[in-house]
């Protein structure tokens, strides 16, 4: 599983609030991203990034911000939720040519 | 930017029957080719991979296939048994991206009838 972690697992907010989901690598793989998956859509790329401090925008972003202060922890902001920002959001990171993903975030915005 | 096509978005066949989902895609600048398995609930996981100087690639009951020429790349699984029901997305990378981006496609939910 490439050692990724996300948390929270699940997490059930309220328009209108602040939402964090947290990514965690241990293996220290220098590109990690974010994607969210929604029935019949696939897998969209919300953020990544290339390094500490180094991020860049995906085909998917408004509404989201990340941050990579370390190494081993991504994290996705949503500022202020809105109820088309539920869906579940994965992970990944890259090792060589491939990607991993995390176990997921299940996010419901009511 | 890269665009990818996957069909069909729905697939049953019989338990021991072969399988066959197809991806085309956009930009021939696009040189790695995943395909990846997603069970019900579950993260999606590599099962198999090929690369544009390869033409196909073998993993037991699983194969890829890639024609360049035509930008398109499928996977084969024979033999199908339960287990492989699943939801299954290709992907495609272009090659010089610095963001090692993938583009999926929208994914092939494959029932394999006992």
């Amino acid at each position: 599983d490439a050692g990724i972690t996300q948390s929270p697992r699940h997490k059930v907010t309220e328009t209108g609030t602040p939402v964090t989901l947290r990514c965690h690598q241990t293996e220290n793989h220098r590109y990690m991203y974010w994607y969210r998956q929604d029935p019949g859509h696939g897998l969209r790329l919300i953020h990544y990034s290339y390094g500490v401090k180094d991020t860049d925008k995906g085909e998917v972003s408004d509404g989201y911000s990340v941050s990579r202060s370390k190494t081993e922890d991504f994290l996705l902001t949503l500022e202020s939720a809105t109820s088309s920002q539920t869906s579940v959001y994965f992970c990944a990171i890259r090792d060589l040519d491939t990607q991993y993903f995390g176990p997921g975030t299940r996010l419901l915005v009511l | 930017g890269e665009n990818v096509e996957q069909h069909p978005s729905t697939l049953s066949v019989q338990e021991g029957d072969s399988a066959v989902i197809k991806c085309t895609y956009s930009d021939s600048a696009s040189n790695y080719f995943p395909w990846y398995k997603q069970e019900l609930g579950k993260r999606p996981q590599l099962i198999i991979d090929i690369r544009s100087n390869v033409g196909e690639k073998k993993d037991q009951r699983i194969a890829v296939t890639l024609n360049k020429t035509a930008k398109h790349f499928s996977l084969h699984i024979t033999e199908t048994q339960p287990e492989d029901s699943a939801v299954y997305f290709c992907a495609a990378r272009v090659s010089g991206a610095g963001s090692y981006q993938l583009t999926f496609g929208k994914g092939t939910k494959l029932s394999v009838i006992p």
